[in-house]
C-alpha cells in the first residue's frame, strides 16, 4: 500500500520569497507522483506531475518538484511566490497497477505581502 | 459549460432526509470519481466508476449510494447520513487507464448534516 506524508500543515511566507513545500511517500511498487492545488472554493487543479524521465518537472503558475527515490520525496518549489498563491496543496502518488491516487493532508500555504 | 460541474454547492439535511449530489464532465472522460474532504484530513478516495461501471468502492457506508447513468453523469445519493459525514464531496473525472491521468475536480458540495 502507499502512503503519503506532507511534511508541514501550514507555511506562512512573505511575497517574492523563494518556498518549498515538503512531501515524502512510500511504496513498494514504481509510483507516478502528482501535486494538486485547491484555492479557496475551489476544486483541485493539477499544478504537475512525474510520471517518468527526468526527475525535475516544471508545472504551471512557475512551480517545479523533483522527484527523489532514494529518499522517496516529491518536494515542491517556487523561486519566488505571489499573493496569488495562497491555496492548499495536495501531494499525491497513484500506483502504475491500480491507478488510485492517494493524497497527503495537504499544506496550507499562506503568502503575506 | 466546460469541465466538471457540481450541484448544489452547499447543502444542509437532516439526519432523516434523503438528497442527491449531482455531478456532470464536460470532458469526454470515461473515468468519474467521489471524494470526500474532512476538515485536517487527507482525501479519501470513495467510489471509482470505469465505462459506467462501478470498479472501486472504499469500505464506505451503505447511506452512501453512487450512480452512473452515463459516462457524463455521477450521483451521490444519501440517506440517514450522520453529523460525522459533514464534508466537502468532491467529484472528479479523467480518462481511463493506469494512474498517469490527470484528475479534473468539481468544486465540491459542502454538505452539512444536523
Amino acid at each position: 500500500a502507499q502512503s503519503v506524508t506532507q511534511l508541514d500543515s501550514q507555511v506562512p511566507v512573505f511575497e517574492e520569497a523563494p518556498v518549498e513545500l515538503r512531501c515524502n511517500y512510500s511504496s513498494s511498487v514504481s509510483v507516478y507522483l502528482f501535486w494538486y492545488v485547491q484555492y479557496p472554493n475551489q476544486g483541485l487543479q493539477l499544478l504537475l506531475k512525474y510520471l517518468s524521465g527526468s526527475t525535475l518537472v516544471k508545472g504551471i503558475n512557475g512551480f517545479e518538484a523533483e522527484f527523489n527515490k532514494s529518499q522517496t520525496s516529491f518536494h515542491l518549489r517556487k523561486p519566488s511566490v505571489h499573493i496569488s498563491d495562497t491555496a492548499e496543496y495536495f501531494c499525491a502518488v497513484s500506483d502504475r497497477s491500480k491507478g488510485k491516487l492517494i493524497f497527503g493532508q495537504g499544506t496550507e500555504l499562506s503568502v503575506k505581502p | 459549460e466546460t469541465g466538471v460541474t457540481q450541484t448544489p454547492r452547499h447543502l444542509v439535511m437532516g439526519m432523516t432526509n434523503k438528497k442527491s449530489l449531482k455531478c456532470e464532465q464536460h470532458l469526454g472522460h470515461n473515468a468519474m470519481y467521489w471524494y470526500k474532504q474532512s476538515a485536517k484530513k487527507p482525501l479519501e478516495l470513495m467510489f471509482v466508476y470505469n465505462f459506467k461501471e462501478q470498479t472501486e468502492n472504499n469500505s464506505v457506508p451503505s447511506r452512501f449510494s453512487p450512480e452512473c447513468p452515463n459516462s457524463s453523469h455521477l450521483f451521490l445519493h444519501l440517506h440517514t447520513l450522520q453529523p460525522e459525514d459533514s464534508a466537502l464531496y468532491l467529484c472528479a473525472s479523467s480518462h481511463p487507464g493506469q494512474g498517469q491521468e490527470t484528475q479534473y475536480f468539481g468544486p465540491g458540495t459542502r454538505l452539512l448534516v444536523l
